[in-house]
């Protein structure tokens, strides 16, 4: 079975870290993808992780463990901007993304 | 370089009636997935074309079907509109060998 799960919602406030989690478990793993969607926009593309280990990418990192089936995406120097949703997604071969519901991440002054 | 295009932005059908909707790819890419983005289900797989061939598929029901034409724009097509196939729609295309999907802005497609 294809099963992806990260918290629904987190609150932040500004200049905070942030460390928003994913489990996944999937048949045919290929590698884990993180993107970003704010309201009514498109998913941009923030990592993509294949072995494990962090991957570091300005103020964002993401980290993979593969026999864990366990991702974590990290926003330092939190920003308003950074208010979004979070999308963890499995990735399994010809360009097929299994995704998490994602995290929907509020951040306050 | 333009992103992935999606047509119409905003759509209203009523049950019963089939529907269109359309994705130009970024210049080049071949590869156009399409996806179903639902509140309470997040984004699911419904299929990936690639040279105009469908190369996988999601679970859903045989209404839903797509095709990709040879200059790599996409189709897809729902028929028999249910109030449950209200959701965005959105189209995803990569480059050969990449694995990055780079999403279009979506068609909302509202079901009355």
């Amino acid at each position: 079975g294809q099963n992806i799960d990260q918290p629904t919602e987190m609150t932040a406030t500004e200049g905070a870290i942030v460390q928003i989690n994913c489990t996944y478990q999937t048949s045919g793993f290929n590698g884990l993808f993180w993107y970003q969607q704010h309201a009514g926009e498109a998913p941009t593309f923030l990592s993509y992780n294949v072995l494990d280990g962090l991957e570091e990418k300005g103020r964002f990192s993401s980290f993979l463990s593969r026999s864990k089936g366990y991702s974590y995406l990290l926003l330092k120097e939190l920003q308003m901007k950074d208010s979004a949703s979070y999308l963890c997604a499995a990735y399994t071969g010809f360009q097929k993304l299994v995704f998490g519901t994602g995290t929907r991440l509020l951040v306050s002054p | 370089k333009a992103g992935v295009t999606q047509t119409p932005r905003y759509l209203i059908k009523t049950r019963g009636q089939q529907v269109t909707l359309s994705c130009s790819p970024i210049s080049g890419h071949r590869s156009v997935s399409w996806y179903q983005q639902t509140p309470g289900q997040g984004l699911q797989f419904l299929f990936e074309y690639f040279s105009e061939t469908q190369r996988n598929k999601g679970n859903f029901p045989g209404r839903f079907s797509g095709r990709q034409f040879s200059n790599s724009r996409s189709e897809m097509n729902v028929s028999t509109l249910e109030l449950g196939d209200s959701a965005l729609y959105l189209c995803a295309s990569s480059s050969t060998g990449g694995k990055e999907a780079f999403f279009g802005q979506g068609t909302r497609l509202t079901v009355v």
